[in-house]
Parts: C-alpha cells; structure tokens; sequence
C-alpha cells in the first residue's frame, strides 16, 4: 500500500524567504507525481506535474523536483510571497492496473509579510 | 471551460436520509475520481471511473455509498442512509488521461446532523 508523507506539516517564513517543502513515498513504481495547493475552503490548485520519466519541473517560481529510486519529491519557492501562504499537497499515481492517486498529509505555509 | 462543477455547494442533512452529490466533469476528459477530506484521514480516493466505467471503487468507505456515471458529462455519489461520520467536503476531479494533471471542482461540504 501506498503511504505518502509531508513534512513539515506546518511551516512559517518571512516574506522574500526560499523554501523547500518534502514529499515522501513508499512505493517507488509511480506513474506520476503532482504538487497541488489548497487554500481554506476552496478545492485544490494543480501547480506542477512530474512523470516519473523526469527528475524536475519549473513554473515560475516553482520549482518541484523527483527522485523516484529513493521514493521523494521537493518543491521549492523561491521568493515567497503572502499569497502563497496555504496548503500544499502531493499526490502520487501508481503505476498498477488501476493507477491509483494517494495524497500526502499536507504542509500548511505560512508566509508572513 | 468551467472546469469541473460539484452541485451542490453546500448540504446540510439530517442522519438517515439520502444525499445525491453531483460532478460535472471538463469536456474531453475521460478519467473522473471522487474524493473525501477530513481533518482526521486528509484526501481519501474514493472511487475512479475511465470512460464512465468504474475502475477502482477499493475506497468506497462502505455499501452506504455508491458512484455512477451514466456519461462521460456527468456522475453522481450517493449516500444511503447518511451518517454523521460523513460528514466531510467531498470533491470530484477529471483528467484527460492517466498521465496528465487532475483538475479538481471547488467540493461540497456536507453536513449530516
């Protein structure tokens, strides 16, 4: 069974500040992995897209990386802003029959003007 | 393109009746998953259907619920009695295909008193 982690759960910076949230996973045979971010009481964003065939994507000032053989995911904020402040999830996508999705617990940011 | 829409918003329901969740999903889109969000178990795969037949329904918390998806425009989840342990936002998401980005509706906050 797929289990994914996040951490921190919880993170706050000062606004200008670089930082990394972490993904983890247990089951390396992934089909894909996704960064989404959620504020309150909306539904989620999608920011970035990995294949498992690519070690990194770039959006801005996003920048999500992958290392499918040790099983995690980085996504790094460069310059970060209040609005980023939300949650941010990762999902990851089996590569079995039924490709199934598994998100991460979260890491709510903070960004702190 | 609207993205995907959840009807409705917001319920509110007494224990024991039905409640009948609506998704619409983003034309073209041929995968469409139902999702559920606690505080307590995070984002939870409920069901995932591709070209409208059900592939994995492993996280269907019970017989109490049940998904369909008559066409490729439109599916329902449906609860039977409900309980207040469903209570919880309850999203829908499409996807063109297995390896592109899911795109998620804004979720139905349900209520059960």
């Amino acid at each position: 069974k797929q289990e994914v982690t996040q951490i921190p759960a919880a993170l706050s910076v000062p606004e200008g500040e670089n930082l990394v949230l972490n993904c983890s996973f247990t089951d390396s045979a992934i089909y894909n992995l996704q960064w989404f971010r959620q504020d309150p009481g909306k539904g989620l964003t999608s920011l970035l897209l990995i294949q498992s065939s690519q070690r990194e994507q770039t959006s801005g000032r996003l920048n999500a990386s992958l290392d499918k053989s040790s099983g995690r995911s980085t996504l790094y904020i460069a310059a970060s802003q209040p609005g980023d402040s939300a949650t941010y999830l990762c999902a990851v996508r089996g590569s079995g029959g039924y490709q199934k999705v598994t998100f991460g617990t979260g890491t709510k940011l903070q960004v702190i003007p | 393109d609207a993205g995907v829409i959840q009807s409705p918003r917001h319920e509110v329901t007494e224990m024991g009746q039905e409640v009948t969740l609506r998704c619409k999903p983003i034309s073209g889109h041929n995968s469409l998953f139902w999702y559920r969000q606690t505080m307590m178990r995070g984002l939870e795969l409920l069901i995932y259907f591709n070209n409208n037949v059900p592939i994995d329904d492993s996280g269907m918390p019970e017989d109490r619920f049940s998904a369909k998806m008559p066409n490729a425009s439109f599916s329902t989840l449906k609860i039977q009695p409900s309980e207040p342990r469903d209570s919880a936002v309850y999203f829908c998401a499409s996807s063109l295909v297995a390896n592109t980005e899911a795109f998620f509706g804004q979720g139905t906050r349900l209520t059960v008193v």
